[in-house]
């Protein structure tokens, strides 16, 4: 079965510091997407960054940026310059059938504390 | 622009009692989709729709039901509610972007069922 694995349940990151969350995910398909997706105490899921897996060079979107390995099959996020306002649920989330459907299949969460 | 749109934002059933999660969207989007989001689980996929008319089960069907009788609504019906039930509740929609096909979901605010 496909599978989504975020093995930190939990983070915490000091205001302007750099934090690392990890994702791994298990399959046998060669073209797919990976997301992470961020949830504020609000509840409103929010995508942060996406990375098509045909891709070598890794998405980056302003402080936010990823380590993709495909042959490792690990998907990690990286938070430059940490912000009060980043404190959230991280989901990393992949997405098998390479757009065909939204069936995205979701990891645990890593609930991030940003510390002042 | 509304976005997608969930109503209701919390309820309370009893057991055995059957209710509706309404979704909407005004973006036209193709695809929709209903998550459930349980503490430690992240979320799971309940049902799904590439299209008006076209509907299918993902990873914990049971006791759920939906239809897509028009490419806006996608109502998320419970038939006979049960403890097990109490979650939070994302519907999405999303549709292909560009040349990558990568699929990006759009989620609504959530809905928070107890079952009693």
């Amino acid at each position: 079965a496909q599978t989504v694995t975020q093995s930190q349940p939990e983070m915490s990151v000091q205001e302007a510091e750099t934090v690392t969350l990890s994702c791994t995910y298990d399959t046998s398909e060669s073209d797919y997407y990976l997301f992470w997706y961020k949830q504020p105490p609000s509840r409103q899921m929010i995508l942060v960054i996406r990375q098509e897996a045909y891709k070598q060079q890794n998405a980056t979107e302003n402080r936010f940026s990823v380590n993709f390995q495909k042959a490792a099959k690990s998907f990690s996020l990286k938070i430059s310059d940490s912000q009060l306002g980043d404190a959230a649920m991280y989901f990393c989330a992949y997405d098998p059938y390479g757009g065909a459907t939204n069936k995205l299949i979701f990891g645990t969460g890593t609930l991030l504390a940003v510390q002042p | 622009n509304a976005g997608v749109t969930q109503t209701p934002k919390f309820q309370v059933l009893k057991t055995g009692q059957s209710m509706t999660l309404q979704c909407a969207q005004d973006m036209n989007h193709e695809y929709m989709s209903w998550y459930r989001q349980d503490p430690g689980m992240g979320l799971r996929l309940i049902h799904y729709s590439v299209g008006a008319g076209i509907t299918d089960q993902g990873e914990v069907p049971n006791g759920y039901n939906v239809s897509r009788s028009t490419t806006e609504d996608f109502p998320l019906r419970l038939l006979s509610a049960a403890p097990s039930q109490t979650s939070v509740y994302f519907c999405a929609s999303s549709y292909l972007q560009g040349i990558s096909g990568a699929n990006v979901l759009t989620f609504g605010a959530g809905s928070r069922l107890t079952v009693l």
